[in-house]
């Protein structure tokens, strides 16, 4: 079974620029998730889809990050402008709709912001 | 929202020893409890999970127990080996049905040889 794609998996911007990452989750994972991991934290929510549908998206910064699903599959995430806070891992990371079934994640795309 | 406190945040064991993480949690409607073992550099990794209608699951060297009661859930890990150090996170999710994630911030174990 593949795994979640991202990509690219490094990205360094400078501030004000825009940026914009790519996932893939396994084939049938309708829930998918895009998480921010600062250095030394946990992975903070994002954005949460089921199928093409948000689910919730109360921690995305909306006035600079945007994503979406259209197709129920692949995924974006946008950010514009990119602000120096911003440098982190972002994470996506699907799983069957559902119960709680487990997460996986994908390989992450280090953001630097500079 | 859900609030996860995970503590310690540095926990440092010699190779053999036991080590147990804690993370309380604040919404009692919370039912599902994962935890993740991140190496560094890389992706995290389901370890062991466990449900809110049992109080403990048990895989190998790795147990996690549950208090719903108090709303905490701990992760015990023995025999602990140098490739056992990494990152672990909690999380609590399934408020409301949608399975929303909330992480504790992570405990960095070092196991020594």
């Amino acid at each position: 079974e593949a795994g979640v794609a991202q990509s690219p998996r490094y990205k360094i911007i400078e501030k004000r620029q825009s940026v914009a990452f790519w996932c893939n989750p396994i084939s049938g994972h309708a829930t998918l998730y895009w998480y921010q991991q600062i250095l030394g934290q946990g992975p903070k929510l994002l954005i949460q889809f089921q199928n093409n549908g948000v689910v919730d998206d109360s921690q995305l910064p909306k006035d600079r990050f945007s994503a979406e699903r259209l197709k129920g599959v692949d995924s974006t995430l946008k950010i514009q402008p990119a602000k120096l806070e911003d440098s982190a891992v972002y994470l996506c990371a699907s799983r069957l709709a559902g119960g709680p079934y487990e997460q996986y994640f994908g390989p992450g795309t280090r953001l630097t912001v500079t | 929202g859900e609030n996860v406190e995970q503590h310690p945040s540095t926990l440092s064991v010699q190779e053999g020893d036991s080590a147990v993480i804690k993370c309380t949690y604040s919404d009692s409607a919370s039912n599902y409890f994962p935890w993740y073992k991140q190496e560094l550099g890389k992706r995290p990794q389901l370890i062991i999970d466990i449900r809110s209608n049992v109080g403990e699951k048990k895989d190998q060297r790795i147990a996690v127990t549950l208090n719903k009661t108090a709303k905490h859930f701990s992760l015990h890990i023995t025999e602990t080996q140098p490739e056992d150090s990494a990152v672990y996170f909690c999380a609590a999710t399934g408020s409301g049905g949608s399975y929303i994630p909330t992480f504790g911030r992570g405990t960095s174990l070092i196991v020594h040889p």
